[in-house]
């Protein structure tokens, strides 16, 4: 089955506790990206990549790191999180420059004490 | 400083009635746009486009529409079904930008009623 995985799904840390979201996706897609969710403000995105180790920043960077060292996979990586990061997250992928429609994975709801 | 607005947070229409659901924009250059579909607890799913070279879009019971003189567009759901009750987030991107960059609206939570 096609489909972009999110791993974990919900998670609470504490400020300052680096942390992981994982995704992968399984159907060749060269482009992933990250968005994040947040109330009265729809979907933000974070960071993007367009192939394996070409990433390249979204609207919303700032406290976020990202890698694509494998085609399928697009970690999301907080390295001292904060509060103001508390929100829903998604990944997705696309072909043919994103022109076509991104599939999304079903989010990581994550709480930053 | 929101440059795809989607202005009502709600809507609720009868079933077997006509949805309409609107969005604006403010960025000229945009000239893809797409409506994604939302259900509680999952990602969202890609429900519908249009190219800025058309005015029209037609798939099944969804039609999109665009007026770029007016920076515009619409989806319309005929007939409205209960399974149409969802977030429904409209989306645009320049093609300079190599639509790898969708800006997303807020969204509008669509109720249907049986």
């Amino acid at each position: 089955e096609a489909q972009v995985t999110q791993n974990p799904r919900y998670l609470i840390t504490v400020t300052g506790k680096k942390l992981t979201v994982t995704c992968s996706q399984n159907m060749n897609h060269e482009y992933m990206s990250w968005y994040r969710q947040d109330p009265g403000l729809g979907l933000r995105q974070i960071y993007y990549s367009m192939n394996v180790e070409v990433t390249d920043k979204g609207d919303v960077p700032e406290g976020y790191k990202v890698s694509r060292k494998e085609k399928r996979n697009f970690p999301l990586i907080l390295e001292s999180p904060s509060p103001n990061q508390t929100s829903l997250y998604f990944c997705a992928s696309s072909n043919d420059r994103g022109r076509n429609e991104q599939f999304f994975g079903p989010g990581t709801r994550l709480t930053v004490l | 400083d929101q440059q795809v607005k989607q202005n009502s947070p709600s809507l609720s229409v009868q079933e077997g009635r006509i949805s309409i659901l609107n969005c604006d924009y403010t960025n000229s250059m945009f000239d893809y746009f797409l409506w994604y579909k939302k259900y509680p607890a999952e990602g969202p799913t890609f429900l519908i486009s249009i190219s800025s070279i058309k005015d029209k879009n037609e798939d099944g019971r969804f039609t999109v529409f665009l007026n770029k003189s007016a920076k515009h567009l619409s989806l319309h759901i005929v007939p409205s079904q209960p399974g149409d009750s969802a977030v429904y987030f409209c989306a645009a991107s320049e093609t300079n930008f190599g639509n790898e960059k969708l800006t997303f609206g807020t969204g509008t939570r669509l109720t249907i009623i049986p």
